[in-house]
C-alpha cells in the first residue's frame, strides 16, 4: 500500500526560484495538510484542505500556496523561495472526521540557498 | 488557544531502563484528541496512539503505555524496558473540535530519546 507519497525526496533551490512540492494519497481521505518541521519547533501547519476544492491557512502560511483540484493531490508551491523556507516538509491526510488520525508522508527536505 | 508543551528536549537512558515522556496540553474545547507520533532517525512520522477527551482510560501496548489525566492536562508516554530501537524523536499532538473545523494538529516541540546499549 502506497499511502502518501511526496516528491521530490530532497531539493536544493536557489533563492528567488519557485518550486512545487507534490503530495499524493491513495486512501481517498477527505482532508490533507502541509507541515514544516524545524529543529526545536516541532511541526507547524502551513495550509490544509478539508475536502477537494477547499483550502485554509494554518499557522505559518506566508510564502506558500496550495490547491486541491481533486481528492488525491495537494501540491504546495513556493512562489519565490527564501532561505528561511529551508525545512523538512511533510504532507498528511486523514478521513473527514476529527476522530480520524492523520497519516504522514515521508517528507521532502528543502534547502534554499 | 491550543498549545502542547513537551518540556523534555532530550532524554538519554541506558537500555532496559524505563522512561517517561511528558506532554502537557492546553485547550478550551471540551472535545479534543491527543496523539503520540514517533520519528525514528529515518525521518518518517509513525502514528502511535490517539485518545479522545472522553476516554481517560490508560492504554498499554506491549512495552508502551500512556497515562491520560484531564485533571492535570497531561498525556504522558512511558516506555518500559527501553531498547535501542526506541531511539527517536517523539511528538505529542492535539486536535480539537468537531467535523469540518479543520482537524488541525498542534504539535509539541518533540522529545529526543536516546537509548544507549
Amino acid at each position: 500500500t502506497a499511502g502518501i507519497t511526496q516528491a521530490p525526496t530532497s531539493q536544493i533551490l536557489a533563492a528567488g526560484r519557485s518550486m512545487t512540492l507534490r503530495c499524493t494519497q491513495d486512501m481517498r481521505h477527505n482532508a490533507m495538510y502541509w507541515y514544516r518541521q524545524d529543529l526545536g519547533l516541532g511541526l507547524r501547519l502551513i495550509h490544509y484542505s478539508n475536502t477537494a476544492g477547499t483550502t485554509g491557512k494554518g499557522e505559518v502560511p506566508d510564502g506558500y500556496s496550495v490547491s486541491r483540484a481533486n481528492t488525491d493531490d495537494f501540491p504546495l508551491t513556493l512562489a519565490s523561495a527564501v532561505p528561511s523556507q529551508t525545512s523538512v516538509y511533510f504532507c498528511a491526510s486523514k478521513g473527514g472526521l476529527n476522530t480520524d488520525t492523520q497519516y504522514f508522508g515521508p517528507g521532502t527536505r528543502l534547502t534554499v540557498l | 488557544a491550543q498549545k502542547v508543551t513537551q518540556a523534555q528536549t532530550e532524554i538519554s537512558v541506558v537500555e532496559k531502563e524505563d522512561v517517561t515522556l511528558d506532554c502537557v496540553y492546553e485547550t478550551r474545547d471540551t472535545t479534543y484528541y491527543l496523539f503520540w507520533y514517533k520519528q525514528p532517525p529515518s525521518g518518517e512520522l509513525v502514528f502511535l496512539i490517539r485518545r479522545n477527551s472522553f476516554d481517560e482510560q490508560n492504554e498499554i501496548s506491549g512495552r508502551y503505555s500512556w497515562n491520560f489525566q484531564k485533571s492535570t492536562s497531561s498525556f504522558n508516554f512511558t516506555i518500559t524496558a527501553s531498547q535501542v530501537v526506541d531511539s527517536a524523536v517523539y511528538f505529542c499532538a492535539l486536535s480539537w473540535g468537531w467535523y469540518n473545523q479543520g482537524g488541525k494538529l498542534i504539535f509539541g516541540q518533540g522529545t529526543e530519546l536516546s537509548v544507549k546499549p
